[in-house]
């Protein structure tokens, strides 16, 4: 398995503000992934981040509203941008690991926008 | 398109009442097929791989199984502590994965 960390836990941000999440790996990983589920939702990815190249983005989202930073192999950060409502979802990283490419999650940020 | 569908959204049980969650999907060649278990508020745990037809996994009460077009997640005698929601998912090219919608059991004693 993996231990992976986010920060902050949860949040509550105004409207047209920023906050970035953090994502931590116990070791190092060649592919992270960015994901939100939405209240009631399953998991829809933003982006897949590895490190020492531009992350690449999932139809619905784009870069001037997730930038994600991959500066090395155990560390990532996803910053919300300019938040609405909307933007109110869990977000989570995760990588992959092992012999048969299992893939494994932080414990998420819960973000609430007001 | 790749899709994945899983049924029934919810389930409601009597500890010790078996049952089985299903999940079919539809992918341009299977890379695997994952199960997670999702308690509220929580990241996805990962539970289960599956790579072939005919294939099956147990964990505790947990087994999975799969054929070339869906996977059971069979829960025998269950207890309260496994009401959770449910994900199965499979890899898209370059291992992202996508999502069925879950099924959210609930145990009661």
């Amino acid at each position: 398995s993996a231990v992976i960390s986010q920060k902050p836990s949860r949040d509550i941000c105004q409207r047209g503000t920023s906050l970035t999440i953090q994502c931590q790996v116990d070791s190092q990983v060649t592919m992270m992934f960015w994901y939100r589920q939405q209240p009631g939702q399953s998991l829809t990815l933003i982006a897949t981040a590895n490190q020492g190249s531009e992350a690449t983005y999932e139809s619905g989202f784009v870069i001037d509203k997730f930038p994600i930073s991959r500066p090395n192999l155990t560390f990532s950060t996803l910053t919300v941008s300019n938040m609405s409502p909307e933007d109110s979802s869990i977000y989570l990283c995760s990588v992959v690991r092992g012999s048969y490419n299992e893939q494994f999650f932080g414990p998420g940020t819960r973000l609430t926008v007001l | 398109e790749d899709q994945v569908t899983q049924s029934p959204e919810a389930l409601r049980l009597q500890e010790g009442e078996s049952s089985s969650l299903n999940c079919s999907y539809t992918v341009s060649g299977l890379r695997g097929l994952f199960w997670y278990r999702q308690d509220p508020g929580k990241g996805p745990e990962f539970l289960f791989t599956l790579y072939s037809a005919g294939e099956e996994k147990e964990k505790e009460r947990l087994k999975a199984t799969l054929t070339k077009k869906e996977s059971f997640l069979h829960i025998t005698a269950p207890k309260p502590e496994d009401s959770a929601t449910y994900l199965c998912a499979v890899p898209q090219a370059g291992t992202a994965l996508i999502f069925g919608k879950g099924t959210t059991l609930s145990v009661s004693s």
